[in-house]
């Protein structure tokens, strides 16, 4: 089941923070986030396994809360270079390399 | 090469035609993935390859899509009687061993199929 994001679509002044949301209605072993700029390929960002951490990224960070089933990726002080779609992705809980992404949340970062 | 490298970057196809798109992954890269990205759209799962495992077939639409992936290596994903619909960016992707826990899939820049 494809896990599902929120919001669909951000705009922000440079220097403004967001937040993008993803949850799944499985249990997971790990969420993953991905950027995406205008006709490239999409390019890792982190991943987070059980055990609620946090990472971080530049300014970007997320957290995993994985009795909530949910991630949420956080944007600080954002830049021109942060716009792009953002996708969250899970494994599920079985023993596989399966990655199934969410819809995307599209960043839009203006001067 | 030093990435995962599609081919061809670029197809126009009619209707009714089959196509095969290649994707050479990164040397010593055990899984291999293939997504679908339609215009605006989401990456779509179609297929995942892990090492001499049986793939994960569960993402392809119809059974006018299939895959292999010869030698571990480089896999060919081919539609028969192409349709409208499946018009799209389709982006394959590798990782080395241990995915679930270090993450880092490796994309292609994608092979664009346009179906008059």
């Amino acid at each position: 089941q494809q896990p599902v994001q929120s919001p669909q679509a951000v705009i922000l002044r440079e220097g403004e923070d967001a937040v993008i949301n993803c949850s799944s209605s499985k249990a997971l072993y790990s969420v993953h986030w991905y950027r995406q700029k205008h006709g490239e390929a999409p390019v890792f960002l982190m991943i987070l396994l059980k055990g609620g951490e946090q990472k971080g990224h530049e300014k970007i960070s997320a957290s995993f809360n994985e009795k909530k089933q949910q991630s949420s990726l956080y944007l600080t002080a954002s830049q021109l270079s942060y716009s792009g779609t953002y996708f969250c992705g899970f494994h599920g809980s079985g023993n596989t390399g399966k990655l199934i992404f969410g819809q995307g949340t599209t960043l839009q970062v203006k001067p | 090469g030093a990435g995962v490298s599609q081919s061809p970057s670029n197809k126009v196809t009619e209707k009714g035609k089959d196509v095969e798109l290649r994707c050479d992954p990164i040397s010593g890269h055990t899984a291999l993935y293939w997504y679908r990205q339609s215009l605006g759209q989401g990456l779509e799962f179609l297929i995942y390859f892990q090492g001499n495992s049986a793939p994960d077939k569960s993402g392809l639409p119809s059974d006018r899509f299939s895959a292999e992936r010869t030698g571990g290596s480089v896999s060919t994903l081919t539609i028969q009687r192409t349709q409208q619909e499946d018009s799209a960016v389709y982006l394959c992707a590798s990782s080395p061993p241990g995915v679930r826990s270090t993450g880092e899939l490796f994309f292609g820049e994608g092979s664009r199929l346009t179906v008059l």
